[in-house]
């Protein structure tokens, strides 16, 4: 069965620090990676994804991931983060390519990231 | 706004209780999703319905059913709540099949509490 792991459970960071959160997947075929964004209080949003091509992502504000198969790996990077990137960041897996047969995303466990000013 | 609908936002029972909860999308996607959301344990999958007709389980079913309505909606049930389902739960619907978005929209999430 597929699985993802999220090493850091929690992360503290101040202001202009550099951001580097562990994802690592099992499953041995074609996967499609993603990393979600959920804000205090609000719903999960998508921050990029990777289906094939270029394994350095790029997502919105500023966040990119590197997709490194033979590790298995799909980590989250930010150069400098601010205040308001505290929030919890999941990475999830769907297999198969194509969404597969039914699309479904298996998620971490999740990493609370908290910036202080 | 286009987006995924869960109603309601907030509810409290009372252990043996039941109740709906109810999802609804206006995007057309093919594919609907509920989940649970638990401190520590990420969000985990409870049942799926990959297209209008058919649900299947995910990761967490046990004590839950649900009832893929029309494309737009997707209902989960809670025939007898127990403690341990006091959860924040989340719907969410993609657009299963193809590679232009294999991204999930969510629902802003119902937070129960079984009492």
């Amino acid at each position: 069965a597929q699985s993802v792991s999220q090493h850091n459970h929690h992360v503290i960071l101040s202001e202009a620090a550099s951001l580097e959160l562990g994802c690592n997947y099992s499953y041995g075929g074609t996967v499609n990676l993603f990393w979600y964004v959920q804000y205090p209080g609000q719903h999960l949003q998508l921050l990029l994804k990777y289906f094939s091509g270029d394994p350095l992502v790029k997502g919105i504000k500023g966040f990119e991931a590197e997709f490194i198969k033979s590790k298995f790996s799909f980590n989250l990077r930010k150069p400098s983060v601010q205040w308001s990137d505290t929030a919890e960041y999941f990475c999830a897996v769907n297999a198969g390519g194509y969404g597969g047969a039914t699309n479904k995303l298996i998620f971490g466990t999740g990493t609370l990231l908290a910036v202080q000013p | 706004n286009a987006g995924v609908t869960q109603t309601p936002k907030f509810q409290v029972l009372k252990t043996g209780q039941s109740m709906t909860l109810q999802c609804a999308q206006d995007m057309n996607h093919n594919s609907m999703y509920w989940y649970r959301q638990d401190p520590g344990m990420g969000l985990r999958l409870i049942y799926y319905s990959a297209s209008e007709g058919t649900t299947d389980k995910g990761e967490v079913p046990n004590g839950y059913n649900v009832s893929r309505l029309n494309k737009r909606e997707f209902s989960l049930r809670l025939e007898s709540a127990a403690p341990s389902q006091t959860s924040v739960y989340f719907c969410a619907s993609s657009e299963a099949g193809t590679q232009r978005n294999y991204g999930y929209t969510f629902g802003s999430g119902t937070r129960l509490t079984v009492v």
